[in-house]
């Protein structure tokens, strides 16, 4: 089955470093792949996506391509904040599995940006 | 604001009872999804309905069920709850193939 594989957190930097959060996934068609964030006690909001290979998403500073060669979706920012501190999740979707567009999470890495 | 309510946002229970968390999707949506977020177990997708039938089923208990309603409205029920049950139950709607979008989610724990 489809399956996303993130990097353990947490992952902590200082303000304006550059972040890498990497993401490796395996699926059975030609998925879409997303970032997700989760800021504390809040719901997961979508950050950025790509739907196709080669495809680059970005949003607020990050970015993420789509390498179909590698099977990743790496996310970048080149200068973080302390308001990105917050959990990332990759999760991918099938839309060739008839089951609409059921998401597959990662496993979430934590940031944590220090001043 | 993402569109999607979720009642309640705390819940304390214990364990062998049922509770039932209730989801308002955004206007317009047809698909709902639910998961369960766990400290150990991530981000798990439960089960989807599409305009009031089921879709997709995942790690979804037998104990636990969901239903969609005309309203589009849904329902996760959890039944003979068990201490490991106690996790954030997320609520999703969509188009059929469009952005998912979340509500806050409802915290249950089970003493």
């Amino acid at each position: 089955g489809d399956s996303v594989t993130q990097m353990e957190g947490p992952v902590t930097l200082s303000e304006e470093a550059f972040l890498t959060i990497n993401c490796t996934y395996t699926a059975t068609g030609y998925p879409s792949l997303f970032w997700y964030v989760q800021y504390p006690g809040e719901g997961l909001q979508l950050l950025l996506k790509a739907t196709k290979a080669d495809d680059k998403g970005s949003n607020k500073g990050f970015e993420a391509t789509y390498r179909k060669e590698t099977t990743s979706f790496h996310l970048e920012k080149g200068s973080v904040q302390v308001s990105d501190s917050a959990v990332y999740f990759c999760a991918l979707s099938d839309l060739t599995w008839n089951a609409g567009n059921m998401l597959t999470f990662g496993g979430g890495t934590r940031l944590m940006v220090k001043p | 604001d993402s569109g999607v309510t979720q009642t309640p946002k705390h819940l304390i229970t214990a364990t062998g009872q049922r509770v039932t968390l209730r989801c308002s999707p955004r206007s317009g949506d047809l698909s709902v999804y639910w998961y369960q977020q766990s400290l150990d177990q991530g981000l798990q997708f439960l089960i989807q309905y599409y305009n009031g039938e089921e879709r997709a089923k995942g790690n979804i208990l037998e104990r636990f069920s969901a239903q969609q309603f005309p309203d589009l409205h849904s329902e996760l029920n959890l039944s003979s709850l068990e201490l490991g049950d106690s996790a954030l139950y997320f609520c999703a709607s969509s188009t059929l193939t469009g952005e998912l979008f979340f509500g806050e989610g409802s915290r249950l724990t089970v003493l």
